[in-house]
C-alpha cells in the first residue's frame, strides 16, 4: 500500500542551526502539507503546497520556514535557525485532490537543544 | 474560520463497552469531516470521513460516525471496545475546497481512549 515516508524519524539539533526535514509523498498525489504537533498539544497546520507553490500558510510558518519540492518525489521543510520552541513532531501529508483525505507520514520528531 | 471541539481529553471504557468520542465543529461553509487515530509513536491514520451524501459513515476497525448538521456534530462510536483501540483520536474539519486549491485540516485537541479489562 502506498505511503508517505519521512526522514529522519528523529532529529536533534542545536538552537540556531538549520534543519531540513524530508518527505516522499504518495506518487500520484498533487497536494502536499506540513503539520506539527508540539508534545501534548493538537496537530497544527503549517503550510500547503500545490503546483510548485505555497497554497496557504499559517501564522506559525514565518520567514524561518520554507518548503521546496526539489525533484519529482521529495518535499522538504527547512527551518533556517531553529529555536527551542520548534521542538515538535512534524508530519508531512499528501492528498490526491485539495479537498480529499490527507495521508500522513510517521512524522519526524525534532528536538532543539 | 473553522474549528473543532472535542469534549473529553481522556475517555476510559471497559473492553466490550460502547465507545463514544464527541466532536463538534464550526464552519462557515459545508464541511468535510474526518476522524484520525494516532497510536503511540506513530503517525495519523484515517479512520473515516464525511464529505457528502449519507450522514452515517463507516470506517475501519468497526468505527462509525454520524454527521448531524443541526447539532454541528460528528461523534465517533464503536459498539464494542477492544484493547487494541487504545490510542489518541483526532477529529478534523476542512472546507469542501475548490479545484486547484488545497484544503487544510483543522484538528481538535484529541481524545485519549483507554480500554480496561
Amino acid at each position: 500500500e502506498p505511503e508517505v515516508t519521512q526522514t529522519p524519524s528523529h532529529q536533534v539539533t542545536q538552537m540556531g542551526q538549520e534543519v531540513i526535514l524530508r518527505c516522499v509523498p504518495i506518487s500520484n498525489h498533487l497536494y502536499f502539507y506540513w503539520y506539527r504537533q508540539i508534545l501534548g498539544q493538537k496537530v497544527e497546520f503549517l503550510v500547503s503546497f500545490y503546483n510548485n507553490e505555497i497554497s496557504e500558510k499559517s501564522e506559525i510558518f514565518d520567514d524561518q520556514f520554507s518548503v521546496e519540492r526539489p525533484d519529482g518525489s521529495n518535499f522538504t521543510l527547512k527551518i533556517r535557525s531553529t529555536k527551542l520552541e520548534d521542538s515538535a513532531m512534524y508530519f508531512c501529508a499528501s492528498s490526491v485532490q485539495g479537498h480529499t483525505e490527507a495521508f500522513f507520514g510517521q512524522g519526524t520528531r525534532l528536538t532543539v537543544v | 474560520a473553522q474549528s473543532v471541539t472535542q469534549l473529553g481529553s481522556h475517555v476510559s471504557v471497559s473492553e466490550g463497552a460502547l465507545v463514544l468520542l464527541r466532536c463538534n465543529y464550526s464552519s462557515s461553509v459545508p464541511p468535510y469531516l474526518f476522524w484520525y487515530v494516532q497510536y503511540p509513536n506513530q503517525g495519523l491514520q484515517l479512520l473515516l470521513k464525511y464529505t457528502t451524501g449519507a450522514t452515517l459513515v463507516k470506517g475501519i476497525n468497526g468505527f462509525e460516525a454520524e454527521f448531524k448538521k443541526s447539532e454541528t456534530s460528528f461523534h465517533l462510536t464503536k459498539p464494542s471496545a477492544h484493547m487494541s483501540d487504545a490510542a489518541e483520536y483526532f477529529c478534523a474539519v476542512s472546507d469542501s475546497g475548490l479545484t486547484g486549491t488545497a484544503s487544510k485540516l483543522t484538528f481538535g485537541t484529541g481524545t485519549r481512549l483507554q480500554v480496561t479489562l
